[in-house]
């Protein structure tokens, strides 16, 4: 039973560029939700992602965009990269359909890195 | 907006000595989870605490719930190194909301 993958584990972009994350939920999952963790904080919500819309969004700016496909997996995306943008990005699945309970499984992170 | 505190930002114990962490919500909750993250990890789920005054116990592991449910706390009996992590609560409310994390360290 697959856990949650995330790609790239690491990559490095320089400012102004544009990137994009992937994630592959838990088998059996049908939400993803996305985490920002800057080094010794606790991960700050992104957006939330169920039935290929997007349900809930923390306090990030635009430039912060998603997509869910139709078998669960979602894509982070991020334009015009700033230096504060460098940080771990978990993707977190859950099953919400029938159990309503939004209980995290994250994966490994991608961790980004902006010069 | 919904904020939670967690307090302290760090503890550095004996082994065998106790360990508390304490999180605070500015919002009434409709749960409460725990995660541990092990250095260089990824958070990964301890447990869901959903009832007011709620009390859970995991092997040395004791998590309550407050009754007015905007607080929570873990306690660790006996630490031992491989409790070594940071610890996060995570509040439900509108959002899923994570505190700061305590990070802990053991000292064999």
């Amino acid at each position: 039973d697959a856990g949650v993958t995330q790609s790239p584990t690491h990559l490095i972009k320089t400012r102004g560029q544009q990137v994009t994350l992937r994630c592959s939920p838990k088998s059996g999952h049908d939400t993803v939700s996305w985490y920002q963790q800057a080094l010794g904080q606790g991960p700050q919500f992104i957006f939330q992602y169920y039935e290929e819309e997007e349900r809930q969004r923390g306090n990030f700016p635009d430039r912060f965009s998603g997509h869910q496909f139709p078998n669960y997996s979602s894509e982070l995306n991020v334009n015009a990269l700033l230096l504060g943008d460098s940080a771990l990005y978990l993707c977190a699945s859950s099953f919400l359909k029938t159990s309503g309970a939004n209980v995290l499984t994250f994966g490994a992170g991608s961790r980004l890195t902006v010069l | 907006g919904q904020q939670v505190m967690q307090i302290p930002q760090y503890q550095h114990v004996q082994e065998g000595e106790d360990f508390t962490t304490y999180c605070n919500s500015s919002t009434t909750l409709s749960n409460i989870q725990w995660y541990k993250q092990r250095p260089g990890g990824h958070p990964v789920f301890l447990i869901q605490l959903v009832k007011s005054g709620e009390v859970k116990k995991q092997k040395r592991l004791t998590f309550q719930f407050g009754e007015a449910k905007k607080n929570s706390s873990l306690h660790i009996t006996a630490t031992q190194t491989t409790d070594v992590g940071t610890y996060f609560c995570a509040g439900q409310g509108n959002k899923l909301v994570f505190g700061a994390g305590t990070i802990l360290r053991v000292k064999s």
